[in-house]
């Protein structure tokens, strides 16, 4: 079982939609939960961070979080074609980050 | 443009030659992270730096040396490296290697070897 399991995609969205990435990951002891965006051939951005089970809104971007069910996911609302990268998402336990593999969002004008 | 500022930003070398990555952040950061990232695959940890001092290599190959001359740089030392090392290596850093710290990527290193 993979530490942190993503939907590889490519998840296909309109303009304007919601998109909504999904993340698992497999050990109960992690404490923080990061989703990165990167564009192609560029390093990873840091869009959200959460740490407490809920929803965390900043701006067109939701991360919720559920521990008792190890997931966590990113909603974007409004979609953009900027929007279209690949996002990562990152759980950190002890320090130590491991990465999703993760999922492909094309956003289509 | 992102905080953490690695150079070169592309490395073409051969098996035998010796060469650095360097990496700089002046947020004041006290962690600072290696990663490397193949195409289509998340980024894997290679070094940790906590305060200057080594505190996770995650069973790096010893052609991979890093060093931390200050609080601010990072540098990655390559030698005798293999076709397979091609890839792109990532530098970042965080306030401390806390667990609810985020960690701020650089732009990367596009390493290619002949």
């Amino acid at each position: 079982q993979k530490e942190v399991e993503q939907n590889s995609g490519p998840l296909s969205v309109p303009e304007g939609a919601i998109a909504s990435l999904n993340c698992t990951y497999s050990d109960r002891g992690s404490q923080s939960f990061f989703w990165y965006r990167q564009y192609s051939g560029k390093s990873p951005e840091l869009i959200m961070f959460i740490y407490s089970n809920g929803d965390k809104e900043d701006g067109r971007f939701t991360a919720q979080l559920n521990k008792a069910s190890q997931y966590v996911s990113l909603l974007i609302r409004d979609s953009q074609p900027s929007d279209s990268a690949t996002y990562l998402c990152a759980v950190i336990k002890n320090n130590d980050m491991r990465f999703g593999a993760g999922t492909r969002l094309t956003v289509k004008p | 443009d992102t905080e953490v500022t690695q150079t070169p930003k592309h490395l073409v070398m051969g098996m035998t030659n010796k060469k650095s990555l360097k990496c700089e952040q002046h947020m004041g950061h006290r962690a600072m992270y290696w990663y490397k990232q193949k195409a289509k695959k998340p980024p894997e940890l290679m070094f940790v730096y906590s305060y200057e001092k080594l505190s996770i290599n995650e069973s790096v190959p010893s052609r991979f040396s890093p060093e931390c001359p200050n609080s601010s740089l990072l540098n990655l030392h390559l030698h005798a490296l293999q076709p397979e090392d091609s890839a792109l290596y990532l530098c970042a850093s965080s306030q401390e290697t806390r667990s609810y710290q985020p960690q701020h990527f650089g732009d990367g290193t596009r390493l290619s070897i002949l």
